[in-house]
């Protein structure tokens, strides 16, 4: 049972243009959302969150914006830079982020310059 | 910085051997630490809760018996697998939230572990 899920494995955007990213869930207990980069051998580094009191949150060039109703998450990056070619995972967590965390199966983003 | 660190990055060896993995939080404390599995071209999948003072709890399908994890400080936890074989071949990460509520779960870097 996926209870997270990105539909798009792979995203093509060119560079300057706005990557969205989006992600699904099911699990109407979870409150909190993140959003992680991650490279090949490495551990995903956390880009940005929303808790789901909130239906936005920016940082610089991230944005996610949240819609509780339709159990839909989305991550804008703007502008979309060639450094930001990674693999993009969502997860979500109840309890305020004091509980595990449950990963999408992830979309891979390649920036064209 | 780096708010996790994991240790060994890299480990091969042979079938039958115990492998242990570290995952400490630096200049914050961790009561609970996490560990997930990641295979090929797949999603992390949370293995196991790592408890200070007290048993992990192990997600359905992951054998206590073999993955050994002992949380001896509210730094440090560490991921035994042991008798490994090569279908324990994976990428171990560990993680751990930052005090209070609404806080990110950091990750360390990793363990790519291959079983001969």
């Amino acid at each position: 049972d996926q209870q997270v899920k990105q539909n798009s494995p792979s995203l093509s955007v060119q560079e300057g243009r706005i990557s969205i990213l989006n992600c699904d869930y099911t699990n109407s207990m979870f409150d909190y959302f993140l959003w992680y980069k991650k490279y090949p051998a490495e551990g995903p580094t956390f880009l940005i969150s929303i808790s789901s009191i909130k239906d936005k949150n920016e940082d610089g060039r991230f944005t996610v914006f949240l819609n509780k109703s339709a159990k839909h998450l989305s991550l804008h990056i703007v502008p979309s830079q060639p450094g930001d070619s990674a693999v993009y995972f969502c997860a979500a967590s109840a309890n305020f982020g004091n509980e595990k965390l449950t990963f999408g199966t992830g979309t891979r983003l390649t920036i064209i310059p | 910085g780096a708010v996790v660190s994991q240790h060994p990055s890299w480990v091969i060896c042979k079938s039958g051997t115990s492998v242990k993995i570290e995952c400490r939080s630096l200049d914050f404390q961790a009561t609970t630490m996490f560990w997930y599995r990641q295979f090929p071209k797949q999603s992390l999948m949370l293995m196991a809760t790592s408890n200070e003072g007290s048993k992990a709890t192990y997600e359905q399908g992951v054998e206590k018996d073999k993955f050994l994890i002992n949380h001896a400080s509210l730094t440090l936890s560490t991921l035994t697998v042991t008798s490994a074989h090569p279908e324990d071949s994976s990428f171990y990460i560990c993680s751990a939230p930052l005090p209070g509520g609404n806080q990110p779960q950091h990750f360390g870097d990793g363990t790519r572990l291959s079983i001969l």
